[in-house]
């Protein structure tokens, strides 16, 4: 069965350093896509960034990466330089090519401290 | 811009009713979701879509059905509410199973039934 596992329910950082939030996945396919979606408290789901798993470069979109580690089937998202504006939650995803589903982690709460 | 609409933002049902779910999006995307979302439990997937009159089910599929009649629209239906179905659901689209810029969500519906 396919799984999407976040481990850290919340996380601290303080402004302007870096942070690195936990994603491990479980799937059989070959082919798949890895996400991370922000969830400010206004509800909607911003889509931060992708990474396939035939990609060999790690993802990179402004001060989000994702430390895709294949091998240990993990997909972590580094934010860097932290901002206020990032304190939300966020969610990591992962569509499959066999089964066409898309399904999401339980979701880690990131407070940026001043 | 992709644009997923969700008919209502807010709504308040009463148990036993029927209700119906709305969900529309202008890309001709045609791979459709339809999710709810509970603290500690992340987003859980419904039932998705991959073509008109094409559905399948996803992880919590009990208690629902869904219609897509065109390819814009995704109606998820409750036939009987209860009130353990109170809770946000999220529409999403996409166009293939590995979008690069992500699947595009829809601004979400919190529904209450009392």
């Amino acid at each position: 069965a396919q799984k999407i596992t976040q481990t850290q329910p919340g996380m601290f950082v303080q402004e302007k350093e870096a942070v690195t939030l936990d994603c491990t996945y479980d799937t059989s396919d070959q082919s798949y896509g890895l996400f991370w979606y922000k969830q400010p408290s206004s509800g909607e789901m911003i889509f931060l960034i992708y990474q396939g798993s035939y990609d060999e470069q790690n993802a990179t979109e402004g001060r989000y990466s994702l430390n895709f580690q294949k091998a240990r089937k993990s997909a972590n998202l580094v934010i860097s330089a932290s901002q206020l504006g990032d304190s939300a939650m966020y969610f990591c995803a992962m569509s499959s090519s066999n089964t066409g589903k898309l399904i999401f982690g339980q979701g880690t709460t990131l407070q940026v401290k001043p | 811009d992709v644009k997923v609409t969700q008919s209502s933002r807010y709504l308040v049902k009463r148990t036993g009713e029927k209700v119906f779910l709305e969900c529309v999006q202008d890309m001709d995307h045609e791979n459709m979701f339809w999710y709810r979302q509970d603290p500690g439990l992340g987003l859980r997937l419904i039932y998705f879509s991959y073509d008109v009159k094409m559905k399948e089910k996803g992880d919590i599929p009990e208690g629902y059905s869904v219609s897509r009649e065109k390819k814009e629209r995704f109606s998820l239906i409750l036939e009987s509410a209860s009130t353990n179905q109170t809770s946000m659901y999220l529409c999403a689209s996409s166009l293939g199973q590995f979008p690069v810029r992500g699947y595009t969500f829809g601004s979400g519906t919190r529904l209450t039934v009392v």
